[in-house]
Parts: C-alpha cells; structure tokens; sequence
C-alpha cells in the first residue's frame, strides 16, 4: 500500500553539527509535505512546509527538500542545538494528512 | 482560544467503560483531525471532519470508536468498553479552509488515556 516512511528511527548528531533526517513516499499524487516536530510529552508543532512545485524550502535552521524523481523528502537543521531534541515526522497531504513513523533526533554534547 | 483545546488531558479509565475525549478546534478552522498515538509510534489517522461534508472515518480502528463534530466547531472522540489497547494519546488538530494556508494543521497537546 502507499505509505510514508522514513530511513532511520534514531539519529544521534553532535551539537553544533547539520542533521538531516529523510522520509521516503510513495504516493506520486501527493502535492504538499509537511515537517512536525514532537517535543517529549507535547503535541506535534509545525515546522516547515512545501509544496510539490517547488525543491527547496528554506526557513529559520531549516530547509527542506523534495525530490520527485525518487518520492525523497529530508530536513535538514543547521547547527543543531539541545533543543532541536525531539522527535521528527514528515506528512504528506492525500485528501488527509497522513504522518509517518517518526525519527528521534538525540543530540551528542 | 489561541490554539487547540483538548480535555482531558490525562484519563485513567477501567476496562470495559466509555470514554469521552473533547476537542475544541481553533476558532474559524473549518477541518479538523483525530489521530492516535501509541507510546513511541507514529501518528494514526483516526477520522477527518471538513466543514459540512460527511466525515473521512476510514482511520477508526473498530466500531467501538466514534465521533462527532457538534455546529462545525467542537469535537468529540467517544471510546466504547475500552481495552487496554486502547491506551494512548488522542491528538485532535485543525487547519483552516482546505486550499489556503497549505492546509497547515496545528495540533493540541492531546488527551492521555490508560485503560486498567
């Protein structure tokens, strides 16, 4: 069935570094994606979107990019901070918002 | 409210009775969710509500799940003779009208429920 997953639960990154975190779809339809960041014991927040127009978003640390051709989405954070600790879902938009998995960004000190 | 309300947060139910779980969405959003979330797992779509069209509950797990949104607004999640399996947390989110904004979805803290 169509799904959307994501490579790696656990990523493990020191601080300071760049962390990117991938999402694989399948669904070809799909128009729009979205990144959530789940912090322990709270609901998801958003964080950045895009559309299937574009193949790079950039926001605050952030960017995500998207390429079709492979139905490949990833985020990446620049200098990763303590608090970027968390968990982190990509969601594709059929009719729904559909959630994958998740991955647990755990930062190195 | 400036977000989205859920009540309560935390419910502590014996197996076999209902539960009721309440949503109040942000105020114009027109779209709101149900998902499900196991300790350490994903999001699980549960039902979707779009202004007056007939709810989306392809996601509800058995016939002892439903909901209802009562004048566009507020929610419920009703949870006959719960399980254990039941326990979780209930997530409700709204976005605006579907179209504008990217459907961007905004998520309350959600419910947790434990079933003894």
């Amino acid at each position: 069935g169509e799904s959307v997953g994501l490579h790696l639960p656990t990523l493990s990154v020191q601080e300071g570094d760049n962390s990117i975190i991938n999402c694989a779809y399948s669904n070809s339809a799909s128009d729009y994606f979205i990144w959530y960041k789940q912090e322990s014991g709270k609901g998801p927040q958003f964080i950045i979107d895009i559309r299937s127009n574009m193949d790079k978003r950039q926001g605050q640390r952030v960017t995500v990019l998207l390429n079709k051709t492979v139905k490949h989405l990833s985020l990446q954070i620049a200098a990763t901070q303590p608090g970027d600790s968390a968990v982190y879902f990509c969601a594709e938009d059929r009719d729904k918002i559909i959630f994958g998995k998740g991955t647990r960004l755990h930062i190195l000190p | 409210g400036a977000g989205v309300s859920q009540s309560p947060s935390n419910k502590v139910t014996e197996k076999g009775k209902d539960v009721e779980l309440r949503c109040d969405p942000i105020s114009g959003h027109t779209a709101l969710y149900w998902y499900r979330q196991s300790l350490g797992q994903g999001l699980e779509f549960l039902i979707y509500f779009q202004g007056n069209s007939a709810p989306d509950k392809s996601g509800l797990p058995s016939d002892r799940f439903s909901a209802e949104r009562t004048g566009g607004s507020v929610s419920t999640l009703t949870i006959q003779r719960t399980q254990q399996e039941d326990s979780a947390v209930y997530l409700c989110a709204s976005s605006a009208v579907r179209g504008l904004q990217g459907n961007t979805i905004y998520f309350g803290e959600g419910s947790w429920l434990t079933v003894v």
